[in-house]
C-alpha cells in the first residue's frame, strides 16, 4: 500500500527556529495531509493540501507539495515549546483509508 | 462537543482472553476506523467501516473483528488476546462519502491502550 515517509525521524530545535519536516510518497494522489500527535494523545488534523495545489499556509504551519517529486514539506515558523509533537503526513490510496508515516518527532527547546 | 471517544482507555489482559474496544462519534459521520500505533511503526489500519452496515479490512485485521452497530458506534473486539496485541488502539470518523474516505479529514479519540501479559 502507498504510505508517505517522513524525515528526519527526529527533530530537536531552539523555540524561536523554523521547523522543516519533510515526506516522501510512491504514487499519484489527490491530497495529502498532515496531522500533529501530542505525547499520550490522538492525532489532530493540521492542513490538507490538494494535488492542484503547490502551497497552502494556516497560521504558523506552511505546506508545500511537489508532486513531480512526490514530496511535501511541513514548515512550523518561530516555534515554540509547545510545538514539541510528533508530526505525520497521511495519504490516501485511491479507494482506501488514509494511510501514515511513521512520523518526525520534534522537540522544541524552550 | 465529544467528538470520537473511546472505551476503555486502558486495558491489562492476559493471553487468551478476550476484550472489545468501543468507539462512538458525534459528528453524524459516515466512516469509522481503528488504527493501532506501535513504538516506530507509525499507525496501521485494522478495519474500517465506509458507511453504516459495511466493513473492510485494512493493513493487519488479522486476529481482530469489528461490529458497525449503527453510524455513531463502531467496536473493535480481540476474541484471543495475544502479546503481539499490545499496543495503542486508535478509533477515527470521517464525512466520508461513499466508499473508504479520499479526500477526508480524520477525527481521532485519544486512544486505548491495551498490553496483553
Amino acid at each position: 500500500s502507498q504510505q508517505g515517509e517522513e524525515d528526519p525521524q527526529a527533530l530537536s530545535i531552539q523555540e524561536g527556529e523554523n521547523a522543516t519536516m519533510n515526506c516522501s510518497y510512491k504514487t499519484s494522489i489527490n491530497n495529502l495531509q498532515w496531522y500533529r500527535q501530542n505525547s499520550g494523545r490522538g492525532l489532530v488534523h493540521l492542513i490538507l493540501i490538494r494535488s492542484n495545489e503547490r502551497e497552502k499556509h494556516s497560521g504558523r504551519l506552511r505546506v508545500t507539495l511537489d508532486t513531480s517529486k512526490k514530496s511535501s514539506s511541513l514548515l512550523i515558523t518561530a516555534s515554540r515549546a509547545a510545538d514539541t509533537a510528533s508530526y505525520f503526513c497521511a495519504t490516501p490510496s485511491g479507494n482506501t483509508p488514509l494511510v501514515f508515516g511513521k512520523g518526525t518527532r520534534l522537540s522544541v527547546i524552550a | 462537543n465529544a467528538g470520537v471517544t473511546q472505551t476503555p482507555k486502558f486495558q491489562v489482559l492476559k493471553t487468551g482472553q478476550s476484550m472489545t474496544l468501543q468507539c462512538a462519534q458525534d459528528m453524524n459521520h459516515n466512516s469509522m476506523y481503528w488504527y493501532r500505533q506501535d513504538p516506530g511503526m507509525g499507525l496501521r489500519l485494522i478495519y474500517y467501516s465506509a458507511s453504516e452496515g459495511t466493513t473492510d479490512k485494512g493493513e493487519v485485521p488479522n486476529g481482530y473483528n469489528v461490529s458497525r452497530l449503527n453510524k455513531r458506534e463502531f467496536s473493535l473486539r480481540l476474541e484471543s488476546a495475544a502479546p503481539s496485541q499490545t499496543s495503542v488502539y486508535f478509533c477515527a470518523s470521517s464525512e466520508g462519502a461513499g466508499r473508504g474516505s479520499r479526500s477526508g479529514e480524520l477525527f481521532f479519540g485519544e486512544g486505548s491502550r491495551l498490553t496483553v501479559l
